[in-house]
């Protein structure tokens, strides 16, 4: 496709239970971020792909959370057991990696935790 | 800790008129970018400046960046109903991995017709 895709769009789940968020990239990107996004709040960073490194997992803010890129495109952002504080807006981006330039966002993903 | 912190948090204009939103920041910077979300979904990317940049223009936008005062502006010129969305400024920092933007809270816009 033409840009980054998330799915699902929208998530509501029980407190304890597990969900999986998926990223497509844009093809050619090498670079892949996840940001988590309270409600009027700005981006919180939670992770970072480039290439075949080891991802930079600084931004996770426990370890409920994991996430995974497979082949060197798609991601997954898993969180175990999850909790009220969670519901928020999951959100995917790509760039070229290695270059100072834009970061390009998917549409998100609304989890919301009950 | 929020590197970009943006001000004012919300702005309410008439159609026509000029929009101006402000970005501080803490830390050295290797660039700084400015994001618009609309709905609160997926984020545009609008314009990248470098810190040895002072302004830059991109269509109906212009950006300043003052790295003495660590601050940046964002000048939406005759504003739209559609420019209607929030606006954020996010750091890429220096010193460290250059790829992490820290992103500040936004302004919300709104332009009325």
């Amino acid at each position: 496709g033409a840009g980054v895709s998330q799915s699902p769009s929208n998530k509501v789940t029980e407190k304890g239970k597990d969900v999986e968020l998926r990223c497509d990239p844009i093809s050619g990107h090498t670079a892949l971020y996840w940001y988590r996004q309270s409600l009027g709040q700005g981006l919180e960073f939670l992770i970072y792909f480039q290439g075949n490194s080891a991802p930079d997992k600084s931004g996770l803010p426990s370890d409920r959370f994991s996430a995974e890129r497979t082949g060197g495109s798609v991601s997954t952002l898993t969180i175990q057991r999850t909790q009220q504080e969670d519901s928020a807006v999951y959100l995917c981006a790509s760039s070229l990696g290695g270059v100072t330039v834009g970061q390009f966002f998917g549409p998100g993903t609304r989890l919301t935790v009950l | 800790s929020q590197q970009g912190e943006e001000d004012p948090q919300a702005l309410s204009i008439q159609e026509g008129e000029n929009a101006t939103m402000n970005c501080s920041y803490k830390t050295s910077i290797n660039n700084l970018q400015w994001y618009r979300q609309n709905s609160g979904r997926g984020l545009v990317h609008l314009i990248l400046i470098r810190s040895n940049e002072r302004e830059k223009h991109s269509g109906r936008l212009r950006v300043t960046l003052d790295t003495s005062k660590k601050s940046s502006s964002l000048l939406i010129t005759a504003s739209r109903a559609a420019d209607t969305a929030s606006y954020f400024c996010a750091t890429e920092n220096s010193g460290g991995s250059n790829y992490k933007l820290t992103f500040g809270k936004g302004t919300l816009l709104t332009v009325n017709p």
